[in-house]
């Protein structure tokens, strides 16, 4: 069982270029979630779906778009990339169903813009 | 505002003894807070939930009490060991601006089990 996985693991982008992140999970969890990491300041959440076809803005969401077409896949896109995106972004899972919200975290997508 | 707090960015202790950790919150009351670790370059993975109504919850060498007085939760590491070292985060529901139970994390505290 493979749980969540992210691509690309990193990447280096050009500011203003667009760029998606993948998130995949296979344990058929209800909720998504997508995270920036950076030092001193945390994990953020920018966007979440609670179920397929939902989505909501999360702490930080500006300058990022999420989609949820099927429990599976839950992608990130940055539109037109800044410098301020450089981040450590995860994508991260939950069987929400009840009220435990215990989530579970991909790897890791390491994203620099130049 | 509602805010969660990791007192330490980092932790040195020697192989052996018990390692604890601090969380505190305020301007809240969760029906339950979750501890998970991190590893340098991977995701956050969970270890231990409490639950408001539980004292102290168990598991292996891992140990976590929660204090709704005090507004504290306190997870200890018994007999710590090199392995044990990597960054520690607590979680909570925090009432988002958008009027939704979001899962919050502390900033975490990094953990060095010295040999």
């Amino acid at each position: 069982i493979a749980g969540i996985t992210q691509a690309p693991t990193s990447q280096i982008l050009a500011a203003g270029r667009r760029m998606t992140l993948r998130c995949t999970q296979d344990m058929r969890h209800n909720a998504m979630y997508w995270y920036r990491q950076d030092l001193g300041l945390g994990l953020r959440l920018i966007h979440y779906s609670n179920t397929a076809g939902t989505t909501g803005k999360g702490e930080v969401p500006d300058g990022y778009s999420v989609s949820r077409a099927n429990t599976d896949d839950f992608p990130l896109t940055l539109a037109s990339a800044v410098p301020s995106q450089t981040s450590v972004y995860f994508c991260a899972s939950s069987d929400a169903a009840g009220e435990i919200d215990t989530q579970y975290f991909g790897p890791g997508t390491r994203l620099t813009v130049l | 505002s509602q805010k969660i707090e990791q007192n330490s960015e980092a932790l040195n202790i020697q192989e052996g003894k018990t390692a604890t950790l601090t969380c505190n919150y305020t301007n809240y009351s969760p029906a339950y807070l979750q501890w998970y670790r991190q590893d340098p370059g991977r995701g956050p993975v969970f270890l231990l939930l409490i639950r408001e109504n539980e004292k102290e919850k168990r598991k292996e060498r891992l140990k976590v009490t929660f204090d709704t007085t005090l507004k504290q939760s306190l997870f200890h590491i018994t007999a710590s060991q090199p392995a044990d070292s990597a960054t520690y985060l607590c979680a909570l529901d925090i009432l988002s601006g958008a009027g939704s139970y979001q899962l919050t994390f502390g900033k975490g505290t990094k953990l060095s089990v010295i040999p």
